[in-house]
């Protein structure tokens, strides 16, 4: 069974613009987990999506927003990039059985110049 | 206080050592423990899944959980150099608390 996929891998931006980043689950796989990676702060949740619907959300401002496709693929956005945005983004699938148990995908390294 | 709590190390062993790798956390509403590597320029890859207190054992690893000390253990035997990684313990509260709090990850070195 194929794994999660995220596009792009890399990705270079300047500060002002927005971006969009896809995630393709593992077939079956309905939920979608988004974090941020970094050296500082390490993983940190962005938000969740199972069915088209956010459950849950972290503490991130209104400038990163997601959604959830019918297929459970899923993008995230983020509007006026700010260097403080340059970070690995995973994406993560989970099972029908239990939205605890996430598999992740490579990430998608964004950097903001 | 953080949630959850991991020394970062760096931890560097011999080849064939017994890896000890530990997390504690704050809140008690955690009910699902995770263990992940990450190797370098890599997404994390899940290793061990628990619920509740005790022992599960997955080959060479082993995840631990006291549930009463909030405090939870990853033990890699016979550790390989191709164990050398980023090794992060993950824990939820379950129910409809979907995300995934992480620890800050131990950078973990087997030398040959």
């Amino acid at each position: 069974k194929a794994g999660v996929t995220q596009t792009p891998r890399y990705l270079i931006k300047t500060r002002g613009q927005q971006v969009t980043l896809s995630c393709s689950p593992i077939s079956g796989h309905r939920s979608v987990s988004w974090y941020q990676q970094t050296p500082g702060q390490g993983l940190q949740f962005l938000f969740e999506y199972f069915s088209e619907t956010q459950r849950n959300k972290g503490n991130f401002p209104g400038r990163f927003s997601g959604r959830q496709f019918s297929n459970s693929r899923s993008e995230m956005n983020v509007s006026t990039l700010e260097l403080g945005d340059s970070a690995l983004y995973l994406c993560a699938s989970s099972p029908p059985r239990g939205v605890d148990e996430q598999f992740f995908g490579p990430g998608t390294r964004l950097t903001v110049l | 206080q953080k949630e959850v709590e991991q020394d970062p190390g760096p931890l560097s062993v011999p080849e064939g050592a017994i890896v000890s790798l530990n997390c504690t956390y704050s809140n008690s509403a955690f009910q699902y423990f995770m263990w992940y590597r990450q190797y370098s320029r890599k997404g994390p890859e899940l290793l061990m899944y628990t619920y509740s207190s005790g022992n599960k054992e997955d080959g060479r690893f082993t995840a631990q959980v006291d549930k009463s000390s909030k405090y939870i253990s990853l033990f890699i035997r016979d550790s390989q150099p191709s164990d050398s990684a980023t090794y992060l313990c993950a824990m939820s509260g379950g129910g409809s608390n979907y995300k995934l709090t992480f620890g800050k990850g131990t950078l973990l070195t087997v030398n040959p």
